[in-house]
């Protein structure tokens, strides 16, 4: 069983819907990042939380520690959101402070 | 904003040889991290690095593997002798140390996507 799930695995979504995409972990963690990897390749970091819940622009990420949850939400989806995101955890009792990673979420936003 | 950078974007390489990607951190960050990308799956841990030093590395970081700062501004995997299955993404990454350093947040660079043929 992978130590961190994501779901859904693929979604498509109509320009202006609210998506959320989940992640569930099942060791202790120090940390959870949300990553954006965009079709090139290239993964930018677009949270990191170890409680409670942020927001930066469209986006809001919440975790839940005793529930090992964590949500990502786009409000007012776009086209340009199109990319695989990914939630990864930093455990904590590793001391070079590794992420381990989930499988990704492919979304697909269409005008 | 500063940003990580890696060369070259793309390496195509015979299988059996070596080679090294490179990786220029933030600059002041201290922290160092090489993870890859097999094709189709999910980004896995290889190496960390701090104080010109291995921190921590992965059963994926065997004997053909090393990394090193051979200087103040980069940061470098060489892989010795290369297997058709490291045909894969590598992506450095770095962190600056603060307070909390173990919470501050990572920044990737683009990849370096490696052929091995």
């Amino acid at each position: 069983k992978n130590e961190v799930e994501q779901s859904p695995q693929n979604l498509t979504a109509q320009e202006g819907e609210f998506i959320t995409i989940n992640c569930s972990y099942s060791v202790g963690i120090s940390a959870l990042h949300w990553l954006q990897q965009h079709p090139g390749g290239g993964i930018v970091s677009l949270f990191m939380l170890s409680s409670g819940k942020k927001k930066h622009g469209r986006l809001i990420a919440t975790i839940n520690i005793q529930e090992k949850h964590s949500s990502l939400h786009i409000t007012a989806s776009h086209p340009r959101d199109s990319a695989v995101y990914i939630c990864a955890v930093r455990r904590v009792e590793t001391s070079g402070s590794r992420l381990t990673f989930g499988e990704g979420t492919q979304l697909t936003v269409n005008p | 904003e500063p940003e990580v950078t890696q060369t070259p974007s793309h390496q195509v390489t015979q299988m059996g040889q070596e080679v090294i990607l490179r990786c220029v951190p933030i600059s002041n960050h201290l922290y160092f991290y090489w993870y890859r990308q097999i094709l189709g799956q999910k980004v896995e841990f290889l190496v960390s690095f701090y104080n010109n030093e291995i921190s921590e590395k992965s059963e994926i970081f065997d004997d053909q593997f090393s990394v090193e700062r051979p200087d103040g501004s980069n940061f470098t995997l060489k892989i010795r002798s290369t297997k058709l299955e490291d045909s894969a993404m590598y992506f450095c990454a770095s962190r600056k140390l603060g307070q909390r350093s173990y919470n501050s947040p990572l920044h990737f660079g683009n990849g370096t996507r490696l052929t091995v043929t």
